[in-house]
């Protein structure tokens, strides 16, 4: 099993929309969560990092955390063509962050 | 500007020949780590130093060797290069154990 699970997509949202965006994780004693935007052939970006349980906002974007279900969420509110890319899920946990394969998303004009 | 700086961006070698990827950061960054990232497989991490002289294996540290000398710059060594290490490398710094990552703008390295 892997220690962090997305789905690969695409997924695809119209111009506008709110894209949400999964992820996780498999170890319980996992202490903070990252989101990371990747464009093609670029490095990873963080984007937003939450470490407590609930909701954190930043702009367009907002992080979700729920340590019961072991899962981190992403949503994008009002999503432009310039948000498509590919969107990874960091945990970091003992010293090591584990990441996911990444989802695709494409926002379509 | 804060960054991490990766040399060179892009490497074509041949079987067996050591190589060796540098990386520096300006930020002060306690730790430093290398990833490879494959198509399907994502970022794996192949070795990571929590301080100056402190390194440890990652998930794929396998043909891989680093050293950190000094705070800023954290090397990857190939000894003897292989075709199975022909992937996208990126060098990542953090202020501490937890926080987010600084990505190098990464290294196409291409072993044939």
């Amino acid at each position: 099993q892997k220690e962090v699970e997305q789905n690969s997509g695409p997924l695809s949202v119209p111009e506008g929309a709110i894209a949400s965006l999964n992820c996780t994780y498999s170890d319980r004693g996992s202490q903070s969560f990252f989101w990371y935007r990747q464009y093609s052939g670029k490095s990873p970006e963080l984007i937003m990092f939450i470490y407590s349980n609930g909701d954190k906002e930043d702009g367009r974007f907002t992080a979700q955390l729920n340590k019961a279900s072991q899962y981190v969420s992403l949503l994008i509110r009002d999503s432009q063509p310039s948000d498509s890319a590919t969107y990874l899920c960091a945990v970091y946990n003992f010293n090591k962050f584990y990441f996911g394969s990444g989802t695709k998303l494409n926002v379509k004009p | 500007e804060a960054q991490v700086t990766q040399n060179p961006r892009y490497l074509i070698t041949v079987t067996g020949k050591k190589l060796t990827v540098t990386c520096s950061q300006n930020m002060n960054h306690e730790y430093m780590s290398w990833y490879r990232q494959d198509p399907g497989l994502g970022l794996r991490q192949i070795y990571y130093s929590m301080n100056v002289e402190v390194t440890d294996k990652g998930d794929v540290p396998e043909g891989y060797k680093v050293s950190r000398k000094e705070k800023r710059n954290f090397p990857l060594i190939l000894e003897s290069p292989s075709p199975n290490q022909t992937s996208l490398y990126f060098c990542a710094s953090s202020s501490h154990r937890g926080e987010g990552y600084t990505f190098g703008s990464g290294t196409r390295l291409t072993v044939v």
